[in-house]
This record gives structure tokens, C-alpha cells and sequence, in this order.
């Protein structure tokens, strides 16, 4: 059992450039979340999926889409890199309560 | 968002108990309380919930008074290992959680 995985673990853009950050887990979760955490700052949450082809906003949307085609996978796209995008990206997936959260190891994304 | 407020840093050593006191005026009837522990470079981690009194389980204890407003983690004989961020999360869903800045707790030999 991997739980949540994510890739990439690191990647560095150039501002403008695009990218899709993958997230899978194997619990058969209904539920799965995206969040972004600056240095020294708790976590915020970005886009949310209640269930496969389902998206909603979270708290800090802007700049970022994604996108839930299968129940185990869920992207989180870059369509325009700025450098107020640097940070650590977390995934996460929970059942239907949405209080247990499972996390995945993160990626950090610089955008120079 | 239901924001709380915590200390941003506690200082322990090893063998003590350790009580992170998390302060939640605005709680809300349905509203629940979570706590989650983070290690540098990982995810966050569940560690507990409740709705009032207490809640034990195996990790640590949470104890709520009868009004609500405030709430705190207790985490019997700290080890190294525990050093960590810990978030309370006040909120009856996920898109309720506030995450905050959390208490930094460091703990000594």
C-alpha cells in the first residue's frame, strides 16, 4: 500500500513555463485535495475533488486548474508559472468525512 | 475560514508531558476539533479529533471544556521523535480547516 504518492519530488521552472504536478493514491479515497505551503505558514488549500469528474476551488485557486478523470489520480496544472508560485505542494485524499487526510510526500516547485 | 490561535513555539525534553493549548472563540455547534502533526520535509499527519470532553487515543489526549473555545492536545512522555509543527483545525469539513502557522514544539534531550 503506497498511500499518496506525488511526482515530481522537485522541479524548477521558468516563469511562463507550464506544468502538472501528479498525484495517486490507492486507497479507494472519494476525496482528494491540493494544498500549497510557504516557508514558515500553514497549509493552504487550492482545489478539492469530491469524487472523479468533480473539481471545486479551495481557498487559493488562482493561477492553478486541475483535473480528476480517474477516482485514484488527481492533477494540479501550472498553465503560467509566476514566482509567487514557489512553494511546497501537497496532495492529500481522505473518505467522505474529509477529516483523516492522507498526505503525500510533497513537491517543491521553485519558479525563477 | 474558523480561525484559531496557538503558540508558536514550545520548548520540552524528553520524558515530559507535553499540553498545547489551541484558543477557538468562533466555534461554530457542529463544528469539530482536529490536530495534526507535521514533520519538516513530510506531509501532515492526522493525530485526533473530538467534539467535547475527551478523546484518548494512543498518540495523545484532547480535552475540551464544556464552552468550546479552546481545546488542548496533551502528549504523554515526549520523545525526540515528536519534535514537529502540531495544527488545530476548528471546522465540520474539509473546506472549513484552517490550518495556521501551528505550535513548533522542540523537544531537548
Amino acid at each position: 500500500n503506497a498511500g499518496v504518492t506525488q511526482t515530481p519530488k522537485f522541479r524548477v521552472l521558468k516563469t511562463g513555463q507550464s506544468m502538472t504536478l501528479l498525484c495517486a493514491q490507492d486507497m479507494n479515497h472519494e476525496y482528494m485535495y491540493w494544498y500549497r505551503q510557504d516557508p514558515g505558514m500553514g497549509l493552504r488549500l487550492i482545489h478539492y475533488s469530491v469524487g472523479e469528474g468533480t473539481t471545486a476551488k479551495g481557498e487559493v485557486p488562482d493561477g492553478y486548474n486541475v483535473s480528476r478523470l480517474k477516482k485514484q489520480n488527481f492533477l494540479l496544472g501550472l498553465e503560467s508559472a509566476a514566482p509567487s508560485q514557489t512553494s511546497v505542494y501537497f496532495c492529500a485524499s481522505s473518505d467522505r468525512t474529509g477529516v483523516e487526510q492522507y498526505f503525500g510526500p510533497g513537491t517543491r516547485l521553485t519558479v525563477t | 475560514l474558523a480561525k484559531t490561535t496557538q503558540p508558536i513555539s514550545m520548548d520540552s525534553y524528553e520524558g515530559q508531558e507535553v499540553n498545547i493549548t489551541c484558543s477557538h472563540n468562533n466555534i461554530a455547534t457542529n463544528d469539530y476539533i482536529t490536530w495534526y502533526q507535521q514533520f519538516p520535509s513530510q506531509g501532515p499527519r492526522f493525530i485526533i479529533q473530538g467534539y467535547k470532553t475527551k478523546v484518548t487515543n494512543e498518540v495523545a489526549s484532547l480535552f475540551i471544556p464544556a464552552d468550546r473555545k479552546s481545546s488542548t492536545l496533551s502528549l504523554p512522555r515526549v520523545s525526540l521523535s515528536d519534535t514537529a509543527v502540531y495544527y488545530c483545525l476548528v471546522g465540520d469539513n474539509f473546506n472549513k480547516f484552517y490550518f495556521g502557522s501551528g505550535t513548533k514544539l522542540n523537544v531537548k534531550p
